[in-house]
């Protein structure tokens, strides 16, 4: 079974903080996403990625950049946190090419206070 | 642009009574279609999809959806629930246009009372 692990299920941080949240896969997918999702809102897509040191915007990048240094690799970073970014935040791989659609991680909500 | 409109956020069900959650896109050339279901405090899990031929979609858990292109609808059916289908349910497209990106809708809560 294709696995995707995310680093934390829980994070509290403070406002102005640098925060970084890991996605590992382990099956060799060369797609990898990162969504936030919110009530109503269902899942937004922030940054994603078809391949090393690859990187697009998705629909709500702002304040969020993300780095693709190692294929099973994708972390999301929040420069500077903000109450508004508190939310519950979802990885995802695909492989290339291929519309099997995604193998999510368990997420991570944030809490900025 | 693709979008994906599912009209019900709440969907409240006895146990073994039928369940229908209606998913609604907008988009201009040919779709791949998913529905995901979301338990408490989990990742999603791929439920089914449809990218190309019959129309009628088998998932898990005893669910089916129906591609309907000239109503551009792809809605989700289980004929009788569990209990253990409380959960969220989010419809998604992609399109060529979109590679693999997938949209989401905003997702319907299922409550099953027994």
């Amino acid at each position: 079974d294709v696995k995707v692990t995310q680093s934390s299920r829980y994070l509290v941080k403070r406002t102005g903080e640098k925060v970084f949240l890991e996605c590992v896969q382990d099956m060799d997918h060369e797609n990898m996403f990162w969504y936030r999702q919110d009530p109503g809102l269902g899942l937004r897509l922030i940054y994603f990625s078809y391949d090393v040191k690859m990187k697009e915007k998705g629909d709500i990048p702002e304040g969020y950049s993300v780095s693709r240094e190692k294929k099973e690799r994708f972390s999301l970073i929040l420069e500077s946190a903000s109450t508004n970014q508190t939310s519950m935040y979802l990885c995802a791989s695909s492989s290339g090419g291929r519309l099997d659609g995604y193998t999510f991680g368990s997420g991570t909500r944030l809490t900025v206070v | 642009a693709q979008s994906v409109t599912q009209l019900d956020s709440q969907v409240p069900v006895f146990e073994e009574a039928p369940v229908e959650l209606r998913c609604n896109y907008s988009s201009s050339v040919s779709v791949y279609l998913f529905w995901y279901v979301q338990y408490p405090n989990q990742g999603l899990q791929l439920l089914l999809k449809y990218l190309s031929g019959s129309t009628l979609v088998k998932g898990i858990n005893g669910f089916e959806a129906e591609f309907n292109k000239s109503q551009t609808s792809f809605h989700l059916r289980k004929p009788s629930v569990h209990i253990s289908d409380t959960a969220e349910y989010f419809c998604a497209v992609s399109d060529q246009a979109a590679g693999n990106k997938l949209t989401f809708g905003g997702g319907t809560r299922v409550l099953v009372k027994p």
